[in-house]
């Protein structure tokens, strides 16, 4: 089974700080994704890379920047944490032509 | 409008009923549709796939109805564990990214 693994369950910062979520991915899938999901809003594309290198901006990036160093690793980076970034943070993996995803088990980010 | 629409719910049903799900979308050009399941407080996992002729997996069948851009689930003899979180993807063309609708909720009790 593909193991898509977020660093953390639960995050609470302060605004202003800088934030890393980091994802990880095991079965060599060339996408990797980063969702939001806030209640009412549903999942919503931030970014998304199909290579080592390479990223693509989705629906909302502004406010975030992401990093793939390594085909496994996917990271996302909120410059300087605001209390609008306060949701639940998934990040998915697939290969091909995106349309199975496999997601990890996401990050709940407080920014007080 | 939004991209992919769907009825928020909750649907609560008794186990053992049968129970409909519509999602509207509003890209006549999308090319691929999706069902994800999505438990409480955990991440969304593909249900099934959506195919032009309509497809069924057990208890579940999905169909597609391009002239009136909808697609649907039904889901026959609920169970309790079918209690989740129903979301709509749409795919607008190939290599595209995935469009998800904000879910609908279903609740089925004993």
């Amino acid at each position: 089974d593909v193991k898509v693994t977020q660093s953390s369950r639960y995050l609470v910062k302060r605004t202003g700080e800088k934030v890393f979520l980091e994802c990880v991915q095991d079965m060599d899938h060339e996408n990797m994704f980063w969702y939001r999901q806030d209640p009412g809003l549903g999942l919503r594309l931030i970014y998304f890379s199909y290579d080592v290198k390479m990223k693509e901006k989705g629906d909302i990036p502004e406010g975030y920047s992401v990093s793939r160093e390594k085909k496994e690793r996917f990271s996302l980076i909120l410059e300087s944490a605001s209390t609008n970034q306060t949701s639940m943070y998934l990040c998915a993996s697939s290969v091909g032509g995106y349309e199975k995803l496999f997601f990890g088990s996401g990050t709940q980010l407080s920014v007080l | 409008r939004k991209e992919v629409e769907q009825d928020p719910g909750p649907f609560n049903v008794p186990e053992g009923a049968t129970v409909a799900f519509n999602c509207t979308y509003s890209n006549s050009a999308s090319q691929s549709f999706f069902w994800y399941r999505q438990d409480c407080r955990k991440e969304p996992k593909l249900l099934m796939s959506v195919y032009s002729s309509g497809n069924e997996d057990g208890r579940f069948t999905a169909q597609l109805n391009r002239a009136s851009q909808y697609i649907s689930l039904l889901i026959r003899d609920s169970k309790l564990s079918d209690s989740a979180t129903y979301l709509c993807v749409v795919k607008a063309s190939s290599g595209d990214k995935l469009t998800f609708g904000t879910g609908t909720r279903l609740a089925v009790r004993p």
